[in-house]
C-alpha cells in the first residue's frame, strides 16, 4: 500500500525567506503526487500536482515542487514566503491502479511565518 | 456554483448520541468522497460514491458509521452512538468523471465534530 511521510511537523520561517517542505512517498509505480494547503476554517486547496513529464512543476501562489524518483521525494518550495502562507501543508498520493482515485495524505507540516 | 458545501460546520454532541452531517457536491460531479481528519494528522479516506452507488468503504468506517447518497446528489454521513474517538474534522470532496486517469477532487470546508 502506498504511504506518504512528511518528516517536519512544524516549520517556522521569516517573511521573505525561502521555504522548503519535505515529502517522501512509498509506492510501487510512478505515483500521482499532490500538494494541498489548508488554512484555518478552510477546506483543502490544491497547490500543484505531478503526473508525468517535467519533474519540476509550478503551482499556484508562487509554489513549485520537484519530483525525484531516485529519492522517492516530492518537496515543495517557495522562494519568498508571505505572511499569508502560514497554514498547514499536506502531500498526497493517488493510486491510479485502484478504482476511485482515493487520496492518501501525509501527516502535514504546519508553517508559521515570523514578521 | 460556489463549490462543495458541508453542514453543519461545527457539531458538539454528548457521547452516545447520533449525529448526521450533510455534503452538497459541485453540481454534476459524479464522485463524492468522505475523509476524516483527526487533530495533527492528515485526512484519511473513509468512503466514496459514484453517483448513488457506494463503491468502497475503508476499514476505518465501523458499523456505527453509515453514508448515503440518494439520487446521486447530496450525501449524508451518520455516526450512531458517538464515542470520544469520533471527534475529528469530517471532509467531503467531489470530482467529475472524465476520460482522464485522474480527476481533481474539490474539498468542502469540513464539519468539525466534538464528542464530550
Amino acid at each position: 500500500a502506498q504511504s506518504v511521510t512528511q518528516p517536519d511537523i512544524h516549520i517556522t520561517v521569516s517573511e521573505g525567506a525561502s521555504l522548503e517542505l519535505r515529502c517522501n512517498y512509498s509506492y510501487g509505480a510512478t505515483p500521482y503526487l499532490f500538494w494541498y494547503v489548508q488554512s484555518p476554517g478552510q477546506g483543502l486547496q490544491l497547490l500543484l500536482k505531478y503526473f508525468s513529464g517535467d519533474t519540476l512543476v509550478q503551482g499556484i501562489k508562487g509554489f513549485e515542487a520537484e519530483f525525484k524518483r531516485s529519492q522517492s521525494s516530492f518537496n515543495l518550495r517557495k522562494p519568498s514566503v508571505h505572511w499569508s502562507d502560514a497554514a498547514e501543508y499536506f502531500c498526497a498520493v493517488v493510486s491510479i491502479k485502484a478504482a476511485g482515485n482515493k487520496l492518501t495524505f501525509g501527516g502535514g507540516t504546519r508553517v508559521l511565518v515570523k514578521p | 456554483d460556489t463549490g462543495v458545501s458541508q453542514n453543519p460546520r461545527h457539531k458538539i454532541t454528548k457521547r452516545g448520541q447520533n449525529v448526521t452531517f450533510r455534503c452538497d457536491p459541485i453540481s454534476e460531479h459524479n464522485r463524492l468522497y468522505w475523509y476524516r481528519q483527526t487533530l495533527g494528522q492528515g485526512p484519511e479516506f473513509l468512503t466514496y460514491f459514484q453517483n448513488e452507488a457506494q463503491l468502497e468503504k475503508s476499514r476505518l468506517l465501523s458499523d456505527r458509521f453509515s453514508a448515503e447518497r440518494p439520487k446521486g446528489s447530496f450525501s449524508t454521513l451518520e455516526i450512531q452512538r458517538t464515542e470520544q474517538g469520533d471527534s475529528a474534522m469530517y471532509l467531503c470532496a467531489s470530482s467529475p468523471i472524465t476520460a482522464s486517469s485522474y480527476n481533481e477532487q474539490f474539498f468542502g470546508p469540513g464539519t468539525r465534530l466534538t464528542v464530550l
